[in-house]
């Protein structure tokens, strides 16, 4: 089926630095999503992004955080700067309309 | 906040039987999503419903919007099938954003 790739499949920083996290979505697809699990918790909705603009956000998208999809590249995360809480696994999806998701394999993040 | 309630949280089969997994949703559901997370972690599209049923091979997925509920049908279990199952779903007025369930654990014995 459609794959999506995340780079890089782990990341480990110092609380306060910045990261960006990459997702490579399936080619054709127009809709982009990223949710975050903390460990031994539910996968929980971060946000999704349309047409160069984010249309819904949860509550766990944190000012700290922003998403870009800069000419057709990588749709990215990026978290400036880290906190301890934003340890867990991010995970990238990706949609040709708002219908079936597919998912990537996820960005284990550590903040030390 | 809506909740999307998954049962049982694990399950154990023996070959060739079969069993159903399920989900209820507190809210109205535009569509659902169920998954098996394989052993690297990753998610396996299993089916997408906005109603009714729809069967692949041994898998059958039933999706009642009004109802608030979703099933997954496994028949004829082989070994291969073991692994985290989760449904996911989108309430009407959200726009793309899945709710996930808790997962069920699912054991295939020889």
């Amino acid at each position: 089926g459609p794959k999506v790739l995340q780079i890089p499949s782990h990341q480990i920083i110092d609380m306060g630095q910045m990261v960006t996290l990459n997702c490579d979505p399936v080619s054709n697809h127009l809709y982009f999503y990223w949710y975050k699990q903390i460990l031994g918790q539910q996968m929980e909705f971060l946000v999704n992004f349309y047409n160069g603009k984010v249309m819904e956000k949860s509550k766990l998208f944190k000012d700290q955080f922003s998403v870009e999809r800069p000419d057709g590249s990588y749709f990215t995360l990026k978290i400036q700067p880290t906190a301890l809480e934003d340890s867990a696994v991010y995970f990238c999806a990706s949609s040709f309309d708002r219908e079936e998701q597919y998912f990537g394999p996820g960005t284990r993040l550590t903040v030390l | 906040g809506d909740q999307v309630e998954q049962s049982p949280s694990a399950l154990s089969l023996h070959e060739g039987t079969g069993s159903a997994l399920r989900c209820n949703f507190t809210t109205t559901m535009r569509a659902v999503q169920w998954f098996r997370k394989n052993s690297r972690g990753s998610l396996i599209n299993l089916f997408y419903l906005a109603s009714g049923t729809k069967e692949n091979g041994r898998l059958k997925s039933a999706f009642d919007s009004k109802e608030r509920y979703s099933t997954l049908h496994i028949r004829d279990a082989q070994l291969e099938d073991s692994g985290t199952y989760f449904c996911a779903a989108e309430a009407f007025y959200n726009q793309g954003k899945l709710i996930f369930g808790q997962g069920t654990k699912l054991s295939i014995k020889p």
